[in-house]
């Protein structure tokens, strides 16, 4: 059964820190990563997705991805209140075309 | 850009009616759209694959003739709960892909159904 995984949390951070969230995956095939923001009573945001090993940086925001380890994690600089949300890690996994596979998500709260 | 609309975003409905829900891509073809439910505090689950004119793909466990999907064209596709009961009562989320090579999905604003 192909799988992604994610602390639940909640991960606790004080404004202006860095927050680390990380999700593993089951399929060493994956091919695309993808991570999201959901507010609650809302729907996924896209944030950025990633596929080659390595850093991705956007703004803020930094995916790291090791295929290796099978690990795909989000680093957010300069934590902000309104960063506190749940965060989706997506995969897509070999063979699957266009469908995502989600991970439970782990709850960000970024305190004052 | 990759904007998508759901309507309606909140429906109260009694037990036993059917509700369709719709779903549309505003600024791009979608040549995939995907239909997700969430309970309170659960994450994302897939419901059904719908292409453009071919029949839905549904996961497992999910029964196709109570959650009719029809894709008419590449912007819109509609979701119909028939013969709705309380326990299917939940946040229901339609996505949308153009085919682009890395497969980002965009999401709808969901539609919350509370059956009574």
């Amino acid at each position: 059964q192909k799988e992604v995984e994610q602390n639940s949390g909640p991960l606790s951070v004080p404004e202006g820190a860095i927050a680390s969230l990380n999700c593993t995956y089951s399929d060493r095939g994956s091919q695309s990563f993808f991570w999201y923001r959901q507010y609650s009573g809302k729907s996924p945001e896209l944030i950025m997705f990633i596929y080659s090993n390595g850093d991705k940086e956007d703004g803020r925001f930094t995916a790291q991805l090791n295929k290796a380890s099978q690990y795909v994690s989000l680093l957010i600089r300069d934590s902000q209140p309104s960063d506190s949300a749940t965060y989706l890690c997506a995969v897509s996994f070999t063979g699957t075309a266009s469908k995502l596979t989600f991970g439970t998500g782990t709850r960000l709260q970024v305190t004052l | 850009g990759a904007v998508v609309s759901q309507h309606p975003s909140r429906v109260i409905c009694k037990s036993g009616t059917s509700v369709k829900i719709e779903c549309r891509s505003l600024d791009f073809q979608a040549t995939t759209m995907f239909w997700y439910r969430q309970f309170p505090k659960q994450s994302l689950m897939l419901m059904a694959t719908s292409n453009e004119g071919s029949k839905a793909t549904y996961e497992q466990g999910v029964e196709k003739d109570k959650f009719l999907i029809n894709h008419a064209s590449l912007t819109l596709s509609t979701l119909t709960v028939t013969s709705a009961h309380p326990e299917d009562s939940s946040f229901y989320i339609c996505s949308a892909t153009s085919g682009t090579s890395y497969n980002e999905q965009f999401f709808g604003p969901g539609t919350r159904l509370t059956v009574l």
